[in-house]
């Protein structure tokens, strides 16, 4: 079966500290992957979709980078976090024929 | 911007149907419907999509007009457990697909 897995689940950063995001997805080959952020109170705002390794598309520019090391691995990342990154992350794939299946989040408060 | 349209809020008595609506006016032939809800402070769940005819699993209903203009998802018996923020998305099946998200309507199951 196909899984998703986000780590990790909460994480306080200060301003100005590098952040590293990781997604994995388990049981499919060659998936669409996305990176989303729910900033506090908001909706869902689409930051970066992949659909290949090394493909990436930013849809919103901002402090953040994303980039796709390996078919299933997705990474969010940014060099110096800023009070306004703080949100809630989420990562989900496509799955064919069907929506699109999120991981559980990771909350991130820069402090 | 999101291409569909949902009152911000809804109530419903425990036990009732629950039948939330979405307007999609601008969608085009090959556009699905996609329903999605967030509990709380996890990620969003897939429930149900649909093209044109209704549809219907374990979950909910999905109702869309013959125009494919508006769309209704219906819970036929809301618990508590289905409190949520429901999305109303529209979007391809074919692998460039990227869902945008609008603000959704909270409903509120009451006891």
């Amino acid at each position: 079966s196909q899984t998703i897995h986000q780590w990790p689940a909460t994480l306080v950063q200060p301003v100005g500290s590098p952040l590293s995001l990781e997604c994995t997805v388990e049981g499919t080959s060659n998936p669409n992957l996305y990176w989303y952020r729910q900033a506090a109170g908001r909706g869902l705002q689409l930051l970066f979709y992949s659909v290949g390794i090394g493909q990436i598309s930013s849809e919103v520019p901002q402090n953040l980078s994303a980039s796709r090391p390996q078919d299933r691995q997705f990474i969010l990342s940014s060099k110096k976090l800023l009070l306004s990154d703080s949100g809630f992350y989420l990562c989900a794939w496509k799955k064919p024929g069907h929506g699109y299946t999120f991981g559980s989040g990771t909350r991130l408060t820069v402090v | 911007d999101a291409k569909t349209t949902q009152p911000p809020s809804m109530d419903c008595a425990e036990g009732r149907a629950a039948n939330l609506p979405c307007n999609h006016s601008t969608i085009s032939g090959n556009e699905y419907v996609y329903w999605y809800r967030q509990i709380h402070s996890q990620g969003p769940q897939y429930i149900i999509h649909g093209l044109k005819n209704n549809e219907t699993n374990e979950m909910a209903s999905l109702i869309i007009t013959e125009d494919r203009k508006s769309s209704t998802l219906i819970l036929p018996h809301a618990t508590l457990r289905d409190t949520a923020v429901y999305y109303c998305t529209i979007g391809k099946m074919n692998r460039d697909d990227k869902i945008i998200f609008g603000k959704g309507t909270r409903l509120h199951i009451l006891p």
